[in-house]
């Protein structure tokens, strides 16, 4: 079965710190894999996409690694700040053009 | 650019009312739209594929004639929550296959629309 997981479930970090969420799959065959940012209220919003052969992307103080082999996927945030409280979501496509495999997301509240 | 909209962004309704909530591709002209529902603290459940000029497909125990859904353009797709009952409420959240060749599964998501049934 397809399947998306992540942890924690939630955290709480002060401003400035970094943290790590994780992601593990069991989707087969495996095509990419999506971290999403979901603000409060509001629908997900891109943050990075990764193919099997790519295993690190940046995009600013995010930066997701990925693990094709151990089907292990990570989002590290650097120097968090407030406005990176939110739910972060790891999303896999089993294939081109077919369903995306949502997890349940990691709430990170930032706290000052 | 590929840019989803939504509206409204919050409703609220008494039960047994019908409720229409739009999504737009407002750049982009998408074949495929999607229809998502999303409880607190859960993640996005899809409940069905909106193809433009056919009939929706929907996901297994999500009713058609309670979630009717039209794709009448490349830019527009509506649902619409029939009779609606205080278990309907949620949050709905369209997305559109984008543009992007070669990524065919990247869906741009719109912000959502909070439906609260009295």
């Amino acid at each position: 079965k397809n399947q998306v997981e992540q942890s924690p479930q939630s955290l709480i970090i002060l401003e400035g710190k970094n943290c790590t969420l994780q992601c593990n799959y069991t989707v087969s065959p495996f095509s990419n894999l999506r971290w999403y940012k979901q603000d409060t209220g509001r629908g997900p919003v891109s943050l990075t996409i990764m193919t099997f052969s790519e295993n690190t992307k940046s995009n600013g103080r995010y930066t997701a690694t990925l693990d094709a082999d151990t089907k292990q996927s990570s989002l590290h945030i650097t120097a968090s700040q407030l406005s990176d409280s939110a739910s972060y979501i790891c999303v896999v496509s089993a294939t081109a053009g077919t369903a995306l495999i949502f997890g349940k997301g990691t709430t990170l509240s930032v706290s000052s | 650019g590929a840019v989803v909209s939504q509206h409204p962004s919050r409703v609220i309704c008494k039960s047994g009312t019908s409720v229409k909530i739009e999504c737009r591709s407002l750049d982009f002209q998408a074949t495929t739209m999607f229809w998502y529902r999303q409880f607190p603290k859960q993640s996005l459940m899809l409940m069905a594929t909106s193809n433009e000029g056919s009939k929706a497909t929907y996901e297994q125990g999500v009713e058609k004639d309670k979630f009717l859904i039209n794709h009448a353009s490349l830019t527009l797709s509506t649902l619409t929550v029939t009779s609606a009952h205080p278990e309907d409420s949620s949050f709905y959240i369209c997305s559109a296959r984008g543009p992007d060749r070669g990524r065919e599964d990247t869906q741009y998501f719109g912000p959502g629309t909070r439906l609260t049934v009295l």
